[in-house]
């Protein structure tokens, strides 16, 4: 089964300045990816998936993720951190959740 | 679209008694079911996988004599935790997948804390 590692436990941004979360995934077959967040007491909601069709995924909220072969990575990106984006964010590959990485932003 | 009911949201109980947990997909049919368990500031962790009409697969490490799945239906999975002990508490939230090509997105429900006392 696959595997994904988040590297970040927590990442801290301030408000208006770029996010990176990052992802790295293990298999040897065309991988299911996706990322998730989590707000406090809230369920989790769906950012984006990985489909073969395209290496750059747009999700909601500005959200995208860049899938990259080479270095068997899936990292989330946003240009511009809004104090609403502090969440758990998870990285899933093959129906497995990584550990997750706690955004936090900063005013 | 895509709606996970998981039912009871909240449920406290003595210790040696079942608890039952529902999850249904109230739009879509789901073709498969996950269940997941999360400790407290700690990620998801897979506990089971469910296609309708067949037995659960469970992940390695978990009892399936003590976390009984079932998913008679295309749109209700249970899970019942037997004889529960204090060790069992937790938050369990489910997630269901529907048909169709290429990677399926999960649709989680909102989950289910469990005490035990």
């Amino acid at each position: 089964a696959q595997s994904v590692t988040q590297l970040d436990s927590h990442v801290s941004v301030s408000e208006g300045t770029p996010v990176l979360l990052r992802c790295n995934y293990s298999s040897s077959y065309s991988p299911s990816l996706f990322w998730y967040v989590q707000h406090p007491n809230k369920g989790l909601q769906l950012l984006l998936k990985y489909t073969s069709a395209a290496t750059l995924v747009k999700g909601i909220n500005g959200f995208e993720a860049e899938f990259k072969k080479s270095e068997t990575s899936f990292h989330l990106t946003k240009p511009s951190a809004h104090m609403s984006d502090a969440a758990e964010y998870f990285c899933v590959g093959d129906m497995r959740f990584g550990a997750g990485t706690r955004l936090t932003v900063k005013p | 679209g895509a709606v996970v009911s998981q039912h009871p949201s909240w449920v406290i109980c003595k210790s040696g008694t079942s608890v039952k947990i529902e999850c249904r997909s109230l739009d879509f049919q789901a073709t498969t079911m996950f269940w997941y368990r999360q400790f407290p500031k700690q990620s998801l962790m897979l506990m089971a996988t469910s296609n309708e009409g067949s037995k659960a697969t469970y992940e390695q490490g978990v009892e399936k004599d003590k976390f009984l799945i079932n998913h008679a239906s295309l749109t209700l999975s249970t899970l019942t935790v037997t004889s529960a002990h204090p060790e069992d508490s937790s938050f369990y939230i489910c997630s269901a997948r529907g048909r169709g090509y290429g990677n399926q997105p999960q649709h989680f429900g909102d989950g289910t804390r469990l005490s035990i006392l």
